[in-house]
């Protein structure tokens, strides 16, 4: 099955610096990258997702880059805020949407 | 459009009792999906279901745990005889179809989750 790897585990920036949280898969029929966000005691949110026939998406100051070659994906968040502060999950998908996720980023962004 | 929706939000077993999660989905989507979640853990997949239909039991323990989601009403997941192993948050996500060969899967919306704990 497939099998998702998350690094790094924790990350902590300076408000205002770009945050990378970088993920790999192993399974090539897997054609669906969503990202999640999830505050403590909260519900994951997604907050972008990509899929296999696109490089890159966009979203205000949140990106997603996915290289299929390689088989990883990375979230890039440009001028962090405390409120970015949160755990950020990636997880690849094939049809059928059962998600496998990956172990979670404690990402800290400090005033 | 209500979201998905699970209750309870917090439930309390003893060692040895059943539990019950239930799960009503989005309006207009088909599919759920239940999630566990230990304390300082990433998100594992239990099973997939959709109405009257298992489609995927492969994360689900082979004892104790079962699913369903009949034609009318919430999904259910029952754990029979709890253990204090299975307190974890237990969350729930709902889909519409999966898109065909050429569109790939579409987006999972989680309900707040069911916090249990066996005490």
């Amino acid at each position: 099955g497939e099998n998702v790897e998350q690094h790094p585990s924790t990350l902590s920036v300076q408000e205002g610096d770009s945050a990378v949280i970088k993920c790999t898969y192993s399974d090539s029929a897997s054609n669906y990258f969503p990202w999640y966000k999830q505050e403590l005691g909260k519900r994951p949110q997604l907050i972008i997702d990509i899929r296999s026939n696109v490089g890159e998406k966009k979203d205000q100051r949140i990106a997603v880059t996915l290289n299929k070659t390689a088989k990883h994906f990375s979230l890039h968040i440009t001028e962090t805020q405390p409120e970015d502060s949160a755990v950020y999950f990636c997880a690849a998908s094939m049809e059928g949407n059962k998600l496998t996720f990956g172990t979670g980023t404690q990402l800290k962004v400090e005033l | 459009n209500a979201g998905v929706m699970q209750n309870p939000r917090h439930l309390v077993r003893r060692r040895g009792q059943e539990a019950r999660l239930r799960c009503s989905p989005m309006k207009g989507h088909s599919h759920v999906y239940w999630y566990r979640q230990l304390p300082e853990e990433g998100l594992k997949f239990m099973v997939y279901l959709q109405k009257e239909n298992i489609i995927d039991e492969s994360g689900m323990p082979k004892e104790r745990f079962s699913a369903e989601f009949p034609k009318e009403g919430p999904s259910i997941l029952r754990i029979q005889q709890v253990v204090r192993g299975d307190s974890a948050a237990y969350f729930c996500a709902s889909s519409t179809r999966p898109g065909g060969a050429n569109r790939g899967a579409t987006e999972a919306f989680f309900g707040q989750g069911t916090r249990l704990t066996v005490v």
